[in-house]
């Protein structure tokens, strides 16, 4: 069955600082990986997008990279700030018809 | 650009009346879909639309019914609606099927 689970399923950690979320992954064949932003009571937001020749995407303070022989992403936050709480989402795609699979997300929580 | 809109923002329903969610996207995207969002589980597919006049079920179709009115706009409706379908409803859309999607702000239902 075609899954995709993340870790932690919730974080805290101090403003200023890194943190890396995980992504597990069983969807084959594989398309692309993407790792979504979701704030509070809003839709989610697209961070990056990777397909199975891309195994790292920075956008701004995130990094996202990808191993598509382990199945395994990583969303690395790097100097966190307070409006990266949120819940972030790894969302995994096959190819031809309708093949995504979102995972539960991560609830990550900045303190000052 | 709105990018995709949803309505109504919330809404309230005794447990066997009927209401239809209504969505529309400005990006000229082919695809749309319909979530539900449940605390503690990821984003699951209700139904969806590849391109205007198809529309196919996804993970949790019973239910609801969905309509593709044109290219813009893909309603979802409940005939009956009962408390298992308290939850938050995504619309999203995408320029193809599996390419990165494009979410709208929810809408918070509520059936008692």
């Amino acid at each position: 069955k075609n899954q995709v689970e993340q870790s932690p399923q919730s974080l805290i950690i101090l403003e200023g600082k890194n943190c890396t979320l995980q992504c597990n992954y069983t969807v084959s064949p594989f398309s692309n990986l993407r790792w979504y932003k979701q704030d509070t009571g809003r839709g989610p937001v697209s961070l990056t997008i990777m397909t199975f020749s891309e195994n790292t995407k920075s956008n701004g303070r995130y990094t996202a990279t990808l191993d598509a022989d382990t199945k395994q992403s990583s969303l690395h936050i790097t100097a966190s700030q307070l409006s990266d709480s949120a819940s972030y989402i790894c969302v995994v795609s096959g190819p031809g018809g309708f093949k995504t699979i979102f995972g539960a997300g991560t609830r990550l929580f900045v303190k000052a | 650009n709105a990018g995709v809109t949803q309505t109504p923002k919330f809404q309230v329903l005794k447990t066997g009346q009927s209401m239809t969610l209504q969505c529309a996207q400005d990006m000229n995207h082919n695809s749309m879909y319909w979530y539900r969002q449940d605390p503690g589980m990821g984003l699951r597919l209700i139904y969806y639309s590849a391109s205007e006049g198809t529309t196919d079920k996804g993970e949790v179709p019973n239910g609801y019914n969905v309509s593709r009115l044109n290219k813009r706009e893909f309603s979802l409706r409940l005939e009956s609606a009962a408390p298992s379908q308290t939850s938050v409803y995504f619309c999203a859309s995408s320029e193809q099927s599996n390419y990165e999607q494009y979410f709208g702000p929810g809408t918070r239902l509520t059936v008692t």
